[in-house]
């Protein structure tokens, strides 16, 4: 119940493109859900988050759905960059109980091609 | 990222040996956190800590791992007896309160 699904595992799209990642999760205890972008050989960086009371948030080329009756979220990377090649993490949390105890999913390494 | 330190950054160590990791969370975050990341594989979450207290270790192996977080100085995440398996990205992460975490660079531990 604590996990959280992410696919695809990998997604090559060619730049100025849409690149669209999914996660769905199971415990409707869950009340926030960021995504991370991680370059290789580095730590996880924050990149965009939604709580469930809203159904999306969109900052620059980066948008977040949720679906909170499906129980999904997904990340849509707008007009995609080279420079977006990295791997993507979605994550889940409920904060009254486990303060920011993250759950990830297992990843999607994104190339975006020239 | 920049503002929670974590040395060493890299780290080889043979079985048998301990390992040490430390964190010092950006100024004015009194949550610290660990997560382990192994080779190809999505963040794992191992102890939830604040200023002298263990608040979740449920991620934690039972046995060789500990970590701490004193009232003075960083955060401790030692490892005694590495194993192989034992290899992986250490990651400490810290927050003021709340859910917005963030991490540091990683340690990166390989065991010979």
């Amino acid at each position: 119940q604590q996990q959280v699904k992410q696919s695809p595992q990998s997604l090559i799209v060619q730049k100025g493109g849409i690149s669209i990642i999914n996660c769905a999760y199971e415990n409707t205890a869950f009340d926030y859900f960021p995504w991370y972008q991680q370059f290789p050989g580095k730590g996880p960086a924050l990149l965009i988050a939604i709580r469930p009371d809203v159904s999306e948030k969109k900052e620059g080329r980066f948008t977040i759905s949720f679906n909170k009756s499906a129980k999904q979220f997904s990340l849509h990377i707008m007009d995609s960059q080279p420079g977006d090649s990295a791997t993507y993490f979605c994550a889940a949390s409920m904060e009254e109980t486990s303060g920011s105890r993250l759950t990830f999913g297992e990843g999607t390494q994104l190339t975006v091609n020239p | 990222n920049a503002g929670v330190m974590q040395n060493p950054r890299h780290l080889v160590r043979r079985r048998g040996q301990e390992a040490r990791l430390r964190c010092s969370p950006m100024k004015g975050h009194s949550h610290v956190y660990w997560y382990r990341q192994l080779p190809e594989e999505g963040l794992k979450f191992m102890v939830y800590l604040q200023k002298e207290n263990i608040i979740d270790e449920s991620g934690m192996p039972k046995e060789r791992f500990s970590a701490e977080f004193p009232k003075e100085g960083p955060s401790i995440l030692r490892i005694q007896q590495v194993v192989r398996g034992d290899s992986a990205a250490y990651f400490c992460a810290s927050s003021p309160t709340g859910n917005t975490i963030y991490f540091g660079e990683g340690s990166w531990l390989t065991v010979v």
